[in-house]
């Protein structure tokens, strides 16, 4: 049973519009998000995440806003940039009585910018 | 932020040799390490998690006598991918987390492309 579903496997919009990434959870206990940005035969790179404790989180051209009923979080880049092609993942981790759970990641999608 | 070496970024073996990969904290200690696969056009799957001076966690499904862990110092953690078969080819990626709070702002390796032929 996947956790974090990222249902859309890929993404094209044009350089200067928004970008939205969306995400969504099954597990309630997650209180952790994030979105990291990976390129071909990299290791993932963090952008941005967000505690459950609120519902944005805002840096710079990102935005990851979260909406706890309806375990679902978005990533909007605006504007985009060619640069920004790359595959995002969504991952989520949960604090449980012994720590944090590891990250479970989403199956991520891959976002074309189109100059 | 924190930085995390993996090395080598890539290998090609033969069937039924070892690769040993290794994962370093370069600018923090790591009290814990997580091994990560990824298969072509799948999600990041947990593998195990590695614990400097004791046993490694392996997820349900790894073979842990298949993929040896040893996580001897607070800054390295090493995989190794015994008589590695083919079907063993993937992307092995390791992270750190950066803080106490375990799976945060976790730092990641630049990965490993193994393939087995």
């Amino acid at each position: 049973d996947q956790q974090v579903k990222q249902n859309s496997p890929s993404l094209s919009v044009q350089e200067g519009r928004i970008s939205i990434l969306n995400c969504d959870y099954t597990n309630s206990m997650f209180d952790y998000f994030l979105w990291y940005k990976k390129y071909p035969a990299e290791g993932p790179t963090f952008l941005i995440s967000i505690s459950s404790i609120k519902d944005k989180n805002e840096d710079g051209r990102f935005t990851v806003f979260l909406n706890k009923s309806a375990k679902h979080l978005s990533l909007h880049i605006v504007p985009s940039q060619p640069g920004d092609s790359a595959v995002y993942f969504c991952a989520a981790s949960a604090m449980t009585d012994s720590g944090n759970t590891p990250l479970v990641f989403g199956k991520g999608t891959r976002l074309s910018v189109i100059a | 932020g924190a930085v995390v070496s993996q090395h080598p970024s890539w290998v090609i073996c033969k069937s039924g040799t070892s690769v040993k990969i290794e994962c370093r904290s370069l600018d923090f200690q790591a009290t814990t390490m997580f091994w990560y696969r990824q298969f072509p056009k799948q999600s990041l799957m947990l593998m195990a998690t590695s614990n400097e001076g004791s046993k490694a966690t392996y997820e349900q499904g790894v073979e842990k006598d298949k993929f040896l862990i040893n996580h001897a110092s607070l800054t390295l953690s090493t995989l190794t991918v015994t008589s590695a078969h083919p079907e063993d080819s993937s992307f092995y990626i390791c992270s750190a987390p950066d803080s106490d709070r375990v799976g945060t702002e976790a730092f990641f390796g630049q990965g490993t492309r193994l393939t087995v032929v």
